[in-house]
C-alpha cells in the first residue's frame, strides 16, 4: 500500500494562474479532505468528501474547487492562485468518516505552494 | 463551535526528563481528541486517540495522554524524552462535523 500519494511535492504559481493538487488513495477510505498548514495556525480544514460524489466545504473553501469522482481520488483545483494561497497543503483519508466512528486520518506528504 | 488550544508555541525539554505538551479543547458534547505528530518535511502521523474509557491513553513511540473532563483538557506526556522526539506536536478534536479541528502545532526540542 502505498496510503495517501500527493503531487506535486513543490510547485511555484503566477498570481492568476490555475492549477490541480492531486491527491489519491490505496486504502478505499471513504473520507478525504483538504487542509493547508500556516505558520502558528495549525491545519485548516479547506474541503472534504464523505465519499465519491459528496464534496462539502470546511473553515477555508473560498479560491479553491474539489470534486470526487472516485473513492480514490480528491483532487484540489486552484481557480486563480494569489499570494494568499502559499502554503503547504496536506490532503488526508481515513474510514469511515471521522466523527462517525473516529479513526484516525492518514495524511500525505503534503504539497509545498508558493504563489509570486 | 469547536475548537483547540496548544498553549505554548515550543516545549524544551533536555533528554531522559518527562515531557508534557498541553492540550485544551472546547465542544459541545463529548469529544474524540488525538495527538498527531510532524517531522520536518513529512506529513502527520498519528500517535494516539482518546474516544471513551480509560482517562490515560497509551499510544506509539512510548506516549501517553490523559484526558480531563473537568479541566477540558488532553495533555501529551512522555516518562523519558528522547533526541528524536523532537517534531512538531498537533492536538486535535472532532466533534459533529466530519473533520478535524486543529491546534497551533507545539514544537518539542530534546536537548542531548
Amino acid at each position: 500500500n502505498a496510503g495517501v500519494t500527493q503531487t506535486p511535492k513543490f510547485q511555484v504559481l503566477k498570481t492568476g494562474q490555475s492549477m490541480t493538487l492531486q491527491c489519491a488513495q490505496d486504502m478505499n477510505h471513504e473520507y478525504m479532505s483538504w487542509y493547508r498548514q500556516d505558520p502558528g495556525m495549525g491545519l485548516r480544514l479547506i474541503h472534504y468528501s464523505v465519499g465519491a460524489g459528496i464534496t462539502d466545504q470546511g473553515e477555508v473553501p473560498n479560491g479553491y474547487n474539489v470534486s470526487r469522482s472516485t473513492t480514490e481520488d480528491f483532487p484540489l483545483r486552484l481557480l486563480s492562485a494569489a499570494p494568499s494561497q502559499t502554503s503547504v497543503y496536506f490532503c488526508a483519508s481515513s474510514s469511515p468518516a471521522i466523527g462517525a466512528s473516529a479513526t484516525e486520518a492518514f495524511f500525505g506528504q503534503g504539497t509545498r505552494l508558493t504563489v509570486v | 463551535a469547536q475548537s483547540v488550544a496548544q498553549p505554548e508555541d515550543q516545549v524544551n525539554v533536555a533528554e531522559g526528563n518527562p515531557l508534557t505538551v498541553k492540550c485544551t479543547y472546547s465542544v459541545s458534547g463529548n469529544p474524540y481528541l488525538f495527538w498527531y505528530v510532524q517531522y520536518p518535511n513529512r506529513g502527520l502521523q498519528f500517535l494516539l486517540k482518546y474516544i471513551t474509557g480509560d482517562n490515560l491513553v497509551k499510544g506509539s513511540y512510548g506516549f501517553e495522554a490523559e484526558f480531563n473532563k473537568s479541566q477540558t483538557s488532553f495533555h501529551l506526556k512522555k516518562p523519558s524524552a528522547l533526541v528524536s522526539d523532537s517534531a512538531l506536536y498537533f492536538c486535535a478534536l472532532s466533534r459533529g462535523r466530519r473533520a478535524l479541528t486543529f491546534g497551533s502545532g507545539t514544537r518539542l526540542q530534546v536537548q542531548p
